[in-house]
């Protein structure tokens, strides 16, 4: 099962609004509302953003938000901050108990 | 503060053997599933393994099946990933994470560790 393609790295400035891709196949993003993005600071635990598609857990930013369409998930970052620079990776189940992650988004600050 | 704390991460050679160790607190640890998700150095996250909430199911990703085994002691709040027969390309950061749900298995993880480095090289 291949991973979850994702852009390999996207840049914006302060302020701005940034969305994040993360396409699948019918057998994971496509079937299961089981989408989550995760961002990581390298060398910190990764961080669980949004789950289930669109929801965020509590004391996530309001800033971030989730979608899909067909096999395609998307992040979107509202009001781009210095501290959002990072890693993002999109991850969904996969039937079975199983999960499968993107190969994940850096994100640069400019 | 809930928190999980990996360790056993070590240098080994090709064809070895190691235990990693994952420690939980601040949830009742045996409503939950543990998953091992690892990093190789550059590259993206990678789902590994995944133990249900009473240890009943097991599951593994292709490449480590039959090589890797995860269990847990709910007695004692802790998951184990037992790694046997490993390869170069075992080499990575691993990372215990929770399930977020009570009911979950697999779906996604709101807790997770800093990880344990894991390098096979002879």
């Amino acid at each position: 099962q291949s991973a979850l393609t994702q852009p390999a790295s996207v840049s914006g400035s302060p302020g701005q609004s940034i969305t994040f891709s993360c396409t699948g196949t019918s057998s994971d993003v496509g079937t299961y509302n089981l989408v989550s993005w995760y961002q990581h600071h390298p060398g910190k635990a990764p961080k669980l953003i949004i789950y289930e598609v669109t929801q965020r857990p509590s004391g996530v930013s309001n800033r971030f938000s989730g979608s899909r369409s067909g096999n395609t998930a998307s992040l979107t970052i509202s009001g781009l901050q210095a501290e959002d620079e990072a890693d993002y990776y999109c991850c969904s189940y996969a039937g079975g108990s199983s999960a499968i992650f993107g190969g994940g988004t850096k994100l640069t600050v400019l | 503060e809930v928190q999980l704390l990996e360790s056993g991460g070590d240098l080994v050679q090709p064809g070895g053997s190691l235990r990693l160790s994952c420690a939980a607190s601040g949830f009742t640890f045996r409503d939950h599933a543990m998953t091992w998700v690892r990093q190789a150095p550059g590259k993206g996250l990678e789902w590994v393994s995944l133990i249900h909430a009473a240890g009943s199911g097991t599951f593994y990703v292709g490449s480590v099946k039959g090589r890797f085994t995860i269990s847990r002691d709910n007695s004692k709040n802790m998951v184990y990933l037992q790694m046997n027969s490993l390869r170069v390309e075992d080499t990575a950061v691993y990372y215990c994470a929770k399930d977020r749900k009570v009911t979950g298995a697999g779906n996604d993880f709101d807790v997770w560790g800093r990880g344990t480095m894991v390098t096979v090289s002879s």
